[in-house]
């Protein structure tokens, strides 16, 4: 069965980074993208961006540009998000999902657990 | 503020037909498929509706997507307990070269 599964949680000072990763399991891993979604606390979801793992080829949100690097590592089926320079508003817990794309529409068909990170001093 | 509008909540008992609206724009509904996903307290988010109106194996039929013009609706017929959760309309922004989340829907069941 499809799985994804996140890192643990993490607290991180302000200005520091954060790479996440997300391991995939039960599909050809550069048939999918994945898609990098977060969640403020008692917030909605807010889409960061996503790769192509097929050809490592990222497309990103534009409130994150330049701060965000999205990668894989296609041999161990992971992918990571690397969020730098992050602030208190940054707290949030982020989720990786597959990215599944029909002819007029990708969405996100199975969903990581989550990674709660906390920006804190 | 999102780009995708939403009610913030919505409610009926076991049993009603609850209808959650999305309203948007040229730049993503009025040109590109609605998703809707299903998000349980405490657990990460779920496809409940893909393409505007299609089902992922799995999901009961109680669920029902539809789209017209800038606008999208999930339907819930026969509400049951376990649909007490927040729901998300998605689509992708042409404009924005992203994908954009409605605010999400709590739906609660009296």
């Amino acid at each position: 069965q499809v799985q994804l599964v996140q890192s643990g949680a993490e607290v991180k000072k302000p200005g520091a980074s954060v790479k996440v990763s997300c391991k995939a399991s039960g599909y050809t891993f550069t048939n999918y993208g994945i898609r990098w979604v977060r969640q403020a606390p008692g917030q909605g979801l807010e889409w960061m961006g996503w790769i192509n793992t097929y050809n490592a080829k990222s497309n990103y949100a534009r409130k994150f540009q330049g701060r965000v690097t999205m990668t894989t590592d296609t041999s161990a089926s992971t992918a990571y998000m690397e969020l730098r320079s992050l602030g208190s508003d940054d707290t949030a817990v982020y989720f990786c999902a597959r990215e599944n794309c029909s002819t007029s529409t990708c969405f996100s068909d199975y969903w990581g657990q989550g990674t709660l990170v906390t920006v804190s001093s | 503020q999102s780009v995708l509008t939403q009610p913030p909540s919505a409610s009926g008992t076991p049993g009603q037909r609850v209808t959650i609206s999305c309203s948007g724009a040229r730049s993503n509904i009025g040109s590109e498929a609605v998703n809707w996903y299903q998000q349980l307290p405490g657990t990460a988010p779920k496809l409940l509706i893909y393409n505007n109106d299609q089902r992922p194996s799995g999901v009961p039929d109680r669920f029902s997507g539809s789209k017209s013009g800038t606008s999208a609706s999930l339907a819930i017929s026969g509400l049951q307990s376990e649909d007490e959760a927040d729901y998300y309309c998605a689509a992708w922004d042409d404009s924005l070269k992203g994908h954009v989340f409605g605010i999400g829907t709590k739906v609660t069941v009296l």
